[in-house]
């Protein structure tokens, strides 16, 4: 069971576009969604989190909008970049019952392309 | 502060052989995890560490896995009697709370 799915697999986008990035995920229990962003050869690396109290957070240019009744949330990076070239996973948690281990549940990852 | 080191970065072995990797997290963080990463798809998680009580495993950690964390401090991950379905990145991470997940780049295990 795929607690948490992502789209697209892939994505090209040009300098100075936008990419988008979404995920949906089943369990409602889950109180925490960040983005990671991992480049070949590197564990992943926290770019941006957001809990479900508010619809939108933004840091630079990544913003992650969250759609509670949808269960939905996605990534968006704006004035994308070649150096944003990397996969992008969503993950969820549940802090509260969770037994406070903070473990991620990631979906399958989106590669991003940005040509210059 | 170096960040999560793991060792070694690549491994090669025979189907069958036993396997072990080290992980040494950032210093002060005393919450420490291990996930799977296989091609194409997200990490997954395997165990937790809270100082040295392992809290949590996966069913993913079938009995041929254990994992240990002596003194709170570095962790070693063993995969006995390995298989080809066991090739994959394996990801440690550290926090000293919450979700501040740092990941080390990661045990790349090949299995032929």
């Amino acid at each position: 069971q795929q607690q948490v799915k992502q789209s697209p697999q892939s994505l090209i986008v040009q300098k100075g576009g936008i990419s988008i990035i979404n995920c949906a995920y089943e369990n409602t229990a889950f109180d925490y969604f960040p983005w990671y962003q991992q480049f070949p050869g590197k564990g992943p690396a926290l770019l941006i989190a957001i809990r479900p109290d508010v619809s939108e957070k933004k840091e630079g240019r990544f913003t992650i909008s969250f759609n509670k009744s949808a269960k939905q949330f996605s990534l968006h990076i704006m004035d994308s970049q070649p150096g944003d070239s990397a996969t992008y996973f969503c993950a969820a948690s549940m802090e509260k019952g969770g037994g406070s281990n903070y473990k991620l549940t990631f979906g399958k990852g989106t590669l991003l392309t940005v040509n210059p | 502060d170096t960040g999560v080191s793991q060792d070694p970065r690549h491994k090669i072995t025979k189907r069958g052989q036993n396997v072990t990797f080290r992980c040494d997290p950032i210093s002060e963080h005393n919450r420490l995890y291990w996930y799977r990463q296989t091609l194409g798809q997200g990490p997954e998680f395997l165990t937790y560490f809270q100082n040295e009580a392992q809290l949590e495993k996966s069913r993913l950690l079938s009995d041929r896995f254990s994992a240990e964390r002596p003194k709170g401090s570095f962790s070693t991950l063993e995969i006995q009697r390995t298989e080809q379905g066991d090739s994959a990145m394996y990801l440690c991470a550290s926090s000293s709370r919450g979700y501040g997940y740092t990941f080390g780049s990661g045990t790349r295990l090949t299995v032929v």
